[in-house]
């Protein structure tokens, strides 16, 4: 069955910490892709992120990173040096679809709150 | 700037009404376009995938005579609840799928906060 956790339901730090959302997930297939969204306050979703398999390579945008560990089955995502800018609820999805972003599995998401 | 608009944002309705939330892409043509439904802190769970000039296909559990889908154009699409009930609260959101540029992009609307009374 396909699945994808992320524990941490909330959390909160200070600008200018690190922090990592935590992501995992549970698939059969061995071809499946692994996104993340930002949702902010005004509700709309941002993508962040697709990731496919076969391509374990870690990725970094700016201030976001990202690390897939497939023997651990996960898909974490790292902010340096946060901002109020980030507050935001992050979902983790996974689409076992062909990598169609219409048939995601989401997460319950992660609320990140960055406090000045 | 925004590339799919839901409209309205939020809406209250008496119990027993029907509410119509519209998805409309701005700026691209959307054959396929998403409908879900998120609860309070909870995941946005897929509800139905609704596709340009075809039915309706409903995620298992889904009430299709409940949540009435139509995409009738290439950049609308709508979702009606009929005969709300208070349990059908809920944060409603679209996504589009834009195709145009050989890769697959899917944007979201705002979303509509619905509340039933």
């Amino acid at each position: 069955a396909q699945k994808v956790t992320q524990a941490q339901t909330e959390i909160s730090v200070v600008e200018k910490e690190d922090v990592t959302l935590d992501c995992v997930y549970e698939t059969r297939d061995t071809t499946y892709y692994l996104f993340w969204y930002k949702q902010p306050p005004s509700g709309e979703l941002v993508f962040l992120i697709r990731r496919n398999s076969f391509d374990e390579q870690n990725e970094i945008s700016g201030r976001y990173s990202w690390n897939f560990q497939k023997s651990t089955s996960s898909f974490n995502f790292t902010i340096t040096a946060s901002q109020v800018v980030d507050s935001a609820v992050y979902f983790c999805a996974l689409s076992e679809s062909g990598g169609s972003q219409g048939n995601l599995i989401f997460g319950k998401g992660t609320k990140l709150s960055v406090k000045p | 700037g925004a590339v799919v608009s839901q409209h309205p944002s939020w809406v209250i309705c008496k119990s027993g009404t029907s509410v119509k939330i519209e998805c409309r892409s701005l700026d691209f043509q959307a054959t396929t376009m998403f409908w879900y439904r998120q609860f309070p802190k909870q995941s946005l769970m897929l509800m139905a995938t609704s596709n340009e000039g075809s039915k309706a296909t409903y995620e298992q559990g889904v009430e299709k005579d409940k949540f009435l889908i139509n995409h009738a154009s290439l950049t609308l699409s709508t979702l009606t609840v009929t005969s709300a009930h208070p349990e059908d609260s809920s944060f409603y959101i679209c996504s589009a799928r834009d195709l145009s540029s050989g890769r697959e992009k899917l944007f979201f609307g705002s979303g509509t906060q619905l509340s039933v009374l």
